[in-house]
């Protein structure tokens, strides 16, 4: 699997828009790019994803770099429930059904 | 609501002790997965299927089994427990696969402690 880098950590200020970063250099054609967030002490939670072209839904917007290398999630107007680890994943569009975790961005929001 | 629903939300064992974790989701998919995750890293897969009657080892499967005889269910297995396999499970499930691909939908989680 490609893998994705991704910051240790982020803090934003509540109530301003806050972009986490992912690079996946060695992204293949077939990759989706997902992003998933897990709050304190519970499950992780789907929050966006897309191949080639950005995407934007109810919670964030996936901006994806056009050669595809990069990607950014982008949370609009952060507020204090944005808080938890959110990660950043390629999943094979062909033949591969598993997500495979690494240790993500902790994004922290200030008061 | 639909969902997600993993059974007991917290356990301890004894080392040697046997136990059954039970996922069941309602949203008829057709893909479902195990995976446990231990402090300070991410999710590791466990064991998954791709439809019912079917069941993969995943990056972790040493020392569980896995049985998925019901669409809407997939247990996972301890058959003796070991002080390693202290850790917080989790269950998913997603849609089959298609083209546009589908997310994963996950339980809340059972945290279980081996002694």
């Amino acid at each position: 699997d490609a893998k994705t880098t991704q910051p240790n950590s982020m803090e934003s200020n509540e109530e301003e828009p806050v972009h986490l970063p992912c690079n996946h250099s060695t992204i293949s054609g077939t990759d989706y790019i997902h992003w998933y967030r897990q709050l304190p002490s519970q499950g992780p939670e789907y929050v966006i994803h897309g191949l080639t072209s950005n995407v934007n839904n109810r919670m964030a917007s996936l901006a994806i770099a056009e050669d595809r290398k990069s990607s950014t999630l982008i949370l609009h107007r952060a507020t204090l429930r944005d808080a938890a680890v959110y990660y950043c994943i390629l999943r094979d569009g062909f033949g591969n059904e598993k997500l495979t975790f690494g240790t993500g961005t902790r994004l922290t929001i200030i008061p | 609501n639909a969902g997600v629903t993993q059974t007991p939300k917290f356990r301890v064992l004894k080392t040697g002790q046997s136990m059954t974790l039970l996922c069941a989701q309602d949203m008829n998919h057709e893909y479902m997965y195990w995976y446990r995750q231990d402090p300070g890293m991410g999710l590791r897969l466990i064991h998954y299927s791709v439809g019912e009657g079917t069941t993969a080892k995943g990056e972790v499967p040493d020392g569980y089994n896995v049985s998925r005889l019901k669409k809407q269910n997939f247990l996972l297995g301890l058959e003796s427990a070991a002080p390693s396999q202290t850790s917080v499970y989790f269950c998913a499930s997603s849609r089959d696969r298609g083209f546009l691909d589908y997310g994963y939908t996950f339980g809340s989680g059972t945290r279980l402690t081996v002694v």
